[in-house]
């Protein structure tokens, strides 16, 4: 079936370090793609999506462009910020009514 | 004000007793979704619904049914609670197409003992 996979668990910085959450998809059809982050004690929240192959989405200076030829879609932020400390989601949809997420990557900012 | 809500925020229920979650939404979409939250398992989709009357099983359906009386309403229902549906629960609703984004609820945690 249709996956997504989050390499990392947990990742840890310093404020203004640079980040990359990687995120690559397996799917039958033409996924759309997204991005949702959530902060403590809150439910995930958009962060933006892509849906053809070389689209950029971005939002809050994070982005993440989509690879059909490599199947990713990582997210990157070239200045993070203790306030971006949460879980980040990849997520893929292919059909109307159900959207696959990855296993999410806890990210820690460190002032 | 938030567009999707969910009561309780906080259940602990007894093993082999009902419980039931309940969702409210604002943003009258279509779509309805009911996800469990768990470390290492990241969110997973319970059911899921089109609209008022229909329940469509998502990808870890056993033990859990649901309901869509209204549009706005989507209850989730643990008929016999076990200590592995010990969990966090979100709500979520969206429009349908396939590049529409899903609106989240606080979450419900679940305490099965």
């Amino acid at each position: 079936g249709d996956s997504v996979t989050q390499t990392e668990g947990q990742v840890a910085l310093s404020e203004e370090d640079f980040l990359t959450i990687h995120c690559n998809y397996s799917a039958s059809g033409y996924p759309a793609l997204f991005w949702y982050v959530q902060y403590p004690g809150e439910g995930p929240q958009f962060l933006f999506r892509a849906s053809r192959d070389k689209e950029k989405g971005s939002s809050r200076g994070f982005e993440a462009t989509y690879d059909k030829g490599t199947t990713s879609f990582h997210l990157r932020k070239a200045s993070v910020q203790e306030s971006d400390s949460a879980v980040y989601y990849c997520a893929l949809a292919v059909n109307t009514n159900k959207v696959v997420f990855g296993t999410g990557t806890r990210l820690q900012v460190l002032p | 004000e938030a567009a999707v809500t969910q009561s309780p925020r906080n259940k602990v229920a007894v093993t082999g007793g009902k419980v039931t979650l309940s969702c409210n939404q604002t943003n009258n979409h279509n779509n309805m979704y009911w996800y469990r939250q768990d470390t290492g398992h990241g969110l997973r989709l319970i059911h899921y619904s089109y609209g008022a009357g229909s329940t469509e099983k998502g990808d870890i359906p056993d033990g859990y049914k649901a309901s869509r009386p209204s549009q706005e309403n989507f209850s989730l229902i643990l008929e016999l609670a076990t200590p592995s549906q010990t969990s966090v629960y979100f709500c979520a609703s969206g429009r349908g197409d396939n590049y529409a984004e899903q609106f989240f609820g606080p979450g419900t945690r679940l305490t099965v003992l």
